[in-house]
């Protein structure tokens, strides 16, 4: 079974740029099966999908947060990476990995989230 | 963006009850429409794909209906462990969007 593992700083400045990695494990991150997503949730607000990447390298991004984020994927660590630059207060939330199952059309997978605070 | 539509943030159910959440979307995505099962700081759970198919090992008691715009889960007999914040999620188009979710208390 495919196990997700978000690792990363827990906060970050304002204006600074946020990373997260995500480690996949107990299946090769090299598969036609997914995509590997990232979603976030801000306190007290819904669930945000951010993005998404191929094993290939094509992305699909949020337009809402598109000219600041950077999804990628490094298949020699099993691991995939979310930027997101010019950060504020309003990207503090929990932050997900999921896997999104491509001929299925759902998230099977998903780490169990990692809490990232900006604040100076 | 295909705006989804949970209009009760929260309700309350006593153990047995029969439980329906509805999720309404802004536009017809067909039945391209998943469930997921949130509790507090751990992983969310897909309950139910494509409207209304039931994910391997889901208990039964979870059922999920609709297309269009128009989608309802139900829970048959609420259990114990059954208490948490259920998400709807379109998956008809990019950008994928949720819910706001609706939270199953404790009557």
């Amino acid at each position: 079974q495919v196990q997700l593992q978000e690792s990363g700083p827990g906060l970050v400045k304002p204006s600074q740029t946020l990373s997260l990695t995500c480690t996949v494990s107990g299946g090769s991150i090299i598969s036609d099966t997914y995509y590997w997503s990232w979603i976030r949730q801000p306190a007290g607000k819904g669930l945000e999908c951010i993005g998404r990447i191929s094993t290939s390298g094509s992305t699909i991004y949020n337009p809402s947060l598109k000219s600041r984020v950077t999804i990628s994927v490094d298949t020699s660590k099993s691991q995939f990476s979310l930027k997101l630059s010019s950060v504020t207060a309003a990207d503090t939330a929990v932050y997900y990995c999921a896997s999104w199952e491509i001929a299925a059309r759902y998230f099977d997978y998903w780490g169990q989230g990692t809490l990232v605070t900006v604040s100076s | 963006d295909i705006q989804m539509t949970q209009s009760s943030p929260s309700l309350s159910a006593s153990v047995g009850d029969r439980v329906t959440i509805t999720c309404r979307a802004s536009q017809s995505i067909s039945s391209y429409l998943d469930w997921y099962q949130h509790n507090p700081g751990k992983a969310p759970k897909l309950l139910i794909y494509a409207a209304s198919s039931l994910q391997s090992g889901v208990p039964s008691r979870f059922s999920g209906s609709g297309s269009g715009t128009d989608f309802t889960l139900t829970i048959s007999s609420l259990q114990p462990e059954d208490f948490a914040t259920y998400y709807c999620q379109q998956s008809y188009s990019t950008p994928l969007t949720f819910g706001g979710g609706t939270k199953v208390e404790i009557k």
